[in-house]
Order: structure tokens, then C-alpha cells, then sequence
């Protein structure tokens, strides 16, 4: 499987900044994906970031708050801006390949906001 | 109520034991299941997956699969320290938008 690099691997924020995570894959994907993890929820699809174009957004995420980018095969980036404390969480980027079971994960970002 | 269920635990065995891990799901459609290992601090990796109703094996686990009743299972045989983690199930309708579990988190005492 594909190796996925993501950074920071945590930041503690102020409320009402922005924090940009970035995620670099080692080989090229098909699709890449930012999740939302909180404590005892469910991994929750935020996007899939598509490679030159705007990211699909699942319900209840919005581009102003999230926007992504993603300019080539191997690369994206995930933006949380106007962070509030709601907004504290572990962000995942992922990828597959094709193989709609394969899915591989980052190690994950985790934000505070104060 | 949530489309996959799956218990919160924690759960603590002691080092040997089999391990029993389980989600209910609420919606026929789903058509792959998987298991994804998550260690702390890091992202979950795929651990096994399967298609079909029945079983599926690979070394030390089984996943398995019963559709009738909606309901999959990860087994864990002769559990070691190293399989401490938290353990979340994933299903999707066949496309690349998986829904999952909470996670279970599991403790091996040796």
C-alpha cells in the first residue's frame, strides 16, 4: 500500500485562525479523501479532494470552512478555518487506488483550538 | 439510528484468548465489509476485507460475513500485546465512500 505523509502531526490553535494540513502521498492515487475522527464518533467523510478541480463536500461541510486543494496526483491540503473549539479533532487524509475496499490512511492530524 | 453499530468497549483480554469483535449494520445495500487496526496516534490501516456472506481468514484473524442477519465479526486467535488497538468496521455500497463503526478499543494483558 501507498504511503501517505501528513503534517503537522498536531497543533493547539487560537480560536479564529486557520490551520492548513497538508498530505503528501508516495505514489500516485486515483482518489484522495479527508476524514474528521472525534472521540467516540464515527470516522466522518468531510470531502473527496479531486485533482484540479473543487472537492466534493459531504453534507454538513461547506468549502468556506473547509476548503481543499489538491494540484496534482499525490498532493492535497485541508484547511479549517475560523477554527472554534468544535472544531478539535484528528483530520485523516487518505487515498485508494481503485479498490473500492483498500482505502490507506495518514497518521492523522490532531487539533486543539482554545 | 446510526447505519453501523458497533461497541465501544473497551475490552480487555488476557494474552491467548480469542477475540470476538462485532458490528451490526442496518442497510442490505452495503455490499464490501472491512476491518481497519487502529494503534494510537496513528491512521487506521485495512486489516481485512470481504465480499460475500462467510468467512475469510488470514493468519491469526477471520472476519465474517452474515448478510441475512446484517451482522459481521472480526476474530482474533492466540491474542498477543501487539494486537492491542482499536478496531473499527467499515462497509460501503461498492463505491470509494466507506460509512464505520465507532471503533472497538482492545487491550491484550499479557
Amino acid at each position: 500500500s501507498a504511503v501517505i505523509s501528513q503534517k503537522p502531526s498536531r497543533d493547539i490553535c487560537q480560536r479564529g485562525t486557520s490551520l492548513t494540513i497538508q498530505c503528501q502521498v508516495d505514489s500516485q492515487v486515483t482518489m484522495m479523501f479527508w476524514y474528521r475522527q472525534q472521540p467516540g464518533q464515527s470516522l466522518t467523510l468531510i470531502a473527496t479532494a479531486n485533482q484540479g478541480s473543487e472537492a466534493t463536500y459531504e453534507s454538513g461541510f461547506v468549502i468556506d470552512k473547509f476548503p481543499i486543494s489538491r494540484p496534482n496526483l499525490t498532493f492535497s491540503t485541508l484547511t479549517v478555518s475560523n477554527m472554534s473549539p468544535e472544531d478539535s479533532s484528528i483530520y485523516l487524509c487518505s487515498g485508494t487506488r481503485g479498490g473500492r475496499e483498500k482505502l490507506f490512511f495518514g497518521s492523522g492530524t490532531q487539533l486543539s483550538v482554545l | 439510528q446510526k447505519e453501523v453499530e458497533q461497541d465501544p468497549g473497551p475490552l480487555s483480554v488476557p494474552e491467548g484468548a480469542i477475540v470476538s469483535l462485532n458490528c451490526t449494520y442496518s442497510n442490505s445495500a452495503f455490499q464490501y465489509f472491512m476491518w481497519y487496526r487502529q494503534y494510537s496516534r496513528k491512521g487506521p490501516e485495512l486489516l481485512m476485507y470481504t465480499y460475500s456472506s462467510g468467512n475469510k481468514e488470514d493468519g491469526r484473524f477471520t472476519a465474517q460475513v452474515d448478510k441475512s442477519s446484517k451482522y459481521i465479526s472480526l476474530f482474533i486467535r492466540d491474542s498477543q500485546p501487539s494486537d492491542s488497538a482499536t478496531y473499527l468496521c467499515a462497509m460501503n455500497f461498492g463505491n470509494e465512500k466507506l460509512t464505520f463503526g465507532t471503533g472497538t478499543r482492545l487491550t491484550i494483558i499479557p
